[in-house]
């Protein structure tokens, strides 16, 4: 089966644009889950989907951040507008059901210049 | 709260030496335990897990024995390679808020 599948792999723009991810996870999957990993710090949790339902967003840092999985299917970050201190990488990634293993995308790597 | 603690990096290693990389965790209740890996330009990939006390996890020549009493996951292998040098993460999982906490990953370098 193919695996949790992020775009772009590379993102690149200036302080104030809008950047937008995508993550389409593991078919069959509920179970959606956005992190980042800022500055080589810790992977950080953002947010938690069932199907098309936001079940956790308690990491969510502000209000720049939209997170959304229209029909349960594939999910979209939106960042707007980006800061400098967005930069990091984006990981996307789904499971079966609450406390399976959750399986990771290759990430997004976002730099805001 | 909740949080993982493993050893600081980077490692650098001698092809075919023993690895160990510390991982400590501490958080309420019985946490299923985790070591994810990350190799250069690649994703998370999940390497092993263990879910309950005394449990051992076992992958590609890797393991690592849940300790409840040192509230430890240590991750072993007997002979690294080359092809094993990457980013390595310890993790928690609860099922109360099911995310994913992350150690803050230990970078492993092996030279031929």
């Amino acid at each position: 089966e193919a695996g949790v599948t992020q775009f772009p792999s590379h993102s690149v723009i200036e302080k104030g644009q809008t950047v937008t991810l995508r993550c389409d996870p593991i078919s069959g999957h509920d179970n959606l889950y956005w992190y980042r990993r800022v500055m080589g710090k810790e992977i950080k949790f953002l947010l938690h989907f069932v199907k098309e339902s936001k079940q956790d967003e308690s990491g969510m840092p502000n209000n720049r951040f939209l997170a959304e999985r229209t029909g349960g299917t594939y999910s979209t970050l939106k960042v707007q507008p980006a800061e400098l201190e967005d930069s990091g990488v984006y990981f996307c990634a789904s499971s079966r059901g609450q406390a399976q293993p959750q399986h990771f995308g290759d990430g997004t790597r976002l730099s805001i210049l | 709260g909740d949080s993982v603690t493993q050893m600081e990096g980077p490692v650098t290693l001698s092809e075919e030496a023993f690895l160990t990389i510390n991982c400590t965790y501490t958080a309420t209740g019985y946490p299923s335990l985790f070591w994810y890996v990350q190799y250069p330009g690649e994703g998370l990939q999940l390497l092993l897990k263990a879910t309950k006390a005394d449990d051992k996890g076992s992958n590609k020549g890797f393991e690592a024995t849940y300790r409840k009493e040192t509230t430890s996951f240590h991750l072993e292998k007997g002979s690294v390679q080359v092809s094993d040098s990457a980013v390595y993460f310890c993790a928690l999982l609860k099922t109360s808020y099911d995310k994913v906490i992350f150690g803050p990953g230990t970078s492993l370098s092996v030279i031929p």
